[in-house]
């Protein structure tokens, strides 16, 4: 079964940084593009950021650039999104999602993690 | 970037109605070479992450229901509920995967309630 599981939210002041984390299994993590996307309170969806398999791409949408950055690590089946001076607009449910097909930036999402909020405040 | 525009944001139908959602993006989806439309059609719960409906703009996804349908190609899509629910009250998004580089943009939503 295929499961992604985040961690590392919580309450940050403006400025701060905080790193999230995503658990993947159930699936060979190494085929996979994978993106952060977030949801503001009560708002849309956004997405957020993507990586290659191998880490050798990396994009992310114009609000983050040069503040968060996002990495994987394929011998622990994890995905990260350290994010830096951090501001109030940052603050959001964040999720990790799987492309759906191996190799394939272009793909829809297929599986999301349950999230975790990110609180950005004084 | 692409921008992504859907609307109604919002309409309540009736159980066993049918209720439509457009979506509109900025710039065509339909890539020439294989003839498909990279839009995909998301369902929110309250509480829960995004669930995959509808891919390509008109392929199921496993599990869902056929009342579920998408349907438009290019530029306007439409995803269909042909009998809704109790259970389909939900948030509904699109996305277009077609931009390159990679950076995947979503409508802003709609929401469908009971009438």
């Amino acid at each position: 079964e295929v499961q992604l599981v985040e961690s590392g939210g919580g309450l940050v002041q403006p400025g701060g940084s905080l790193r999230l984390s995503c658990a993947a299994s159930g699936f060979t993590f190494t085929s996979y593009w994978m993106s952060w996307v977030r949801q503001a309170p009560g708002k849309g969806l956004e997405w957020v950021a993507n990586i290659k398999q191998d880490g050798s791409e990396r994009y992310y949408v114009d609000s983050v650039k040069g503040r968060f950055t996002i990495s994987r690590d394929n011998a622990k089946n994890s995905l990260y999104l350290q994010m830096n001076s951090l501001r109030a607009e940052d603050t959001a449910v964040y999720h990790c999602a799987r492309h759906y097909y191996e190799s394939s930036a272009f793909a829809p999402f297929d599986y999301w993690g349950q999230g975790t909020l990110v609180a950005v405040s004084s | 970037d692409i921008v992504m525009t859907q609307s109604p944001d919002s309409l309540a139908v009736s159980l066993g109605e049918r209720a439509t959602i457009n979506c509109k993006s900025s710039h065509t989806v339909l890539y020439s070479s294989n003839n498909k439309n990279y839009l995909a059609w998301y369902q929110q719960k309250p509480g829960q992450p995004p669930k995959l409906l509808i891919y390509w703009a008109s392929t199921r996804e496993s599990g869902v229901p056929d009342r579920f349908s998408g349907s438009g190609s290019g530029t306007d899509f439409t995803l269909t509920i042909s009998s809704l629910q109790a259970e389909d009250v939900a948030v509904y998004y699109c996305q277009q995967y077609y931009s390159t580089p990679p950076r995947f943009t979503f409508g802003p939503g709609t929401k469908v309630d009971i009438k």
